[in-house]
């Protein structure tokens, strides 16, 4: 069984360009989850996507926005980059359930912005 | 804001040696999960240990719950290199908090 893929492993952005990440969860996971991992740091939740619906945001600002397709892959987009925005971007999925299950990850999106 | 909160930061030890890292938590929890991650790379899911659980164990790994402390600790027996790696524990509130991780380095 394939696993959370994530696409692509590494981006290199420079300030005020937006970047597009990519996610396709295991088949069957109907939810979706981003966090940002500043380099040495512990992961920060961005969104989680269930069904096709943004179920909850964390505490960042609304230029990080994404969605999810029918398929349940999922797309985060960070528009306006900011330097402090190069990070290890990690997309998980797991069966739903109200977020209360065992979450799988991905390898991550390394983002370096210049 | 993060959830749980691992103790200490970094633990540096010898190949054979036990590992115990220390998880605390703020709000009522349905479960609480331990993660693993090599260096810059995806977690992988370790152990998931319900609230009317106190002890859980998974190979060479045990891991206790105090939900009147609200707190976990995660021990590692017989550690080897390729247990070097982070640690960090997540509590599920309509997302996944995790801690800022326990740092483990295990010397050969």
């Amino acid at each position: 069984e394939a696993g959370v893929t994530q696409s692509p492993t590494h981006l290199i952005k420079t300030r005020g360009q937006q970047a597009t990440l990519r996610c396709s969860p295991i088949s069957g996971h109907t939810s979706v989850y981003w966090y940002q991992q500043a380099l040495g740091l512990g992961l920060q939740f961005l969104l989680w996507y269930d069904e096709g619906e943004e179920r909850n945001r964390g505490n960042f600002p609304p230029r990080f926005s994404g969605r999810q397709f029918p398929n349940y892959s999922s797309e985060l987009n960070v528009n306006a980059l900011e330097l402090e925005d190069s990070a290890l971007y990690l997309c998980a999925s797991s069966l739903g359930l109200a977020g209360s299950e065992t979450q799988y990850f991905g390898p991550g999106t390394r983002l370096l912005v210049l | 804001s993060q959830q749980g909160e691992e103790d200490p930061q970094a633990l540096s030890i010898q190949e054979g040696e036990n590992a115990t890292m220390n998880c605390s938590y703020k709000t009522s929890i349905n479960n609480l999960q331990w993660y693993r991650q090599n260096s810059g790379r995806g977690l992988v899911h370790l152990i998931l240990i319900r609230s009317n659980e106190r002890e859980k164990h998974s190979g060479r790994l045990r891991v206790t719950l105090d939900t009147s402390k609200k707190s976990s600790s995660l021990l590692i027996t017989a550690s080897r290199a390729a247990d070097t790696a982070s640690y960090f524990c997540a509590t599920p509130n309509n997302d996944m908090r995790f801690g800022a991780g326990t740092r483990l380095t295990v010397k050969p």
